[in-house]
């Protein structure tokens, strides 16, 4: 089975800090993954796409990778603010299939 | 630009009574268009997805349907919902062209009581 795992669950950082988001899947077969933020009761919002060709992706201060082999993206967020507070999903797309493989999330809060 | 419209934003319904969420994409054309749940704990589950109008594949079994009448137009429906039909549902689309990005609507909050 696919599978697509986010570690931790959630996440409390003071505001300034540089911080590190996990996601794992089980397949290195992928066509693409992408991270999206969700804000509380709201629809998911497009962050990064990333190809299975390419290694990274960068935007302001978001930046995400990809390691296919080792089944493994990060997403890093520099100089975090208050207003990152968020869930962060990782999606991805596998070979195989014909829609995204979504992991359960991490919450992170950025406290002032 | 290319906008994706859901309504309602949230919705409570009776056990055993019908449902119908709309979705409608703007600014495009021969979306793929997809349903998702989002149930706490669960994350977000992949119901339907088209790819062209009156084509809808199902990817769990259970007593929820979807059509797509027009190019843009995705329906969610039941004939009786269940409690365990509670969720939020998420309408998403993207372009048919290879590694293009997934686009959300808003959401419906679907509480059955």
């Amino acid at each position: 089975k696919q599978e697509v795992t986010q570690i931790p669950a959630a996440l409390s950082v003071p505001e300034g800090e540089n911080l590190v988001l996990n996601c794992s899947f089980t397949d290195s077969a992928i066509y693409n993954l992408q991270w999206f933020r969700q804000d509380p009761g709201k629809g998911l919002t497009s962050l990064l796409l990333i190809q299975s060709s390419q290694r990274e992706q960068t935007s302001g201060r978001l930046n995400a990778s990809l390691d296919k082999s080792s089944g493994r993206s990060t997403l890093y967020i520099a100089a975090s603010q208050p207003g990152d507070s968020a869930t962060y999903l990782c999606a991805v797309e596998f070979d195989s299939g014909y829609a995204l493989n979504f992991g359960k999330g991490t919450s992170l809060l950025v406290t002032p | 630009s290319q906008t994706i419209h859901q309504w309602p934003a949230t919705l409570v319904q009776p056990v055993g009574s019908p449902l119908s969420l709309e979705c409608t994409v703007e600014g495009t054309s021969n979306p793929n268009l997809y349903w998702y749940r989002q149930a706490a704990g669960r994350g977000l589950q992949l119901l339907f997805y088209s790819v062209g109008i009156g084509q809808i594949s199902s990817e769990v079994p259970q007593n929820l349907s979807a059509s797509r009448p027009q190019d843009r137009q995705f329906i969610l429906s039941s004939k009786k919902l269940l409690l365990s039909d509670s969720g939020f549902y998420l309408c998403a689309w993207r372009s048919g062209t290879a590694n293009e990005k997934l686009f959300f609507g808003s959401g419906t909050q679907l509480s059955v009581l």
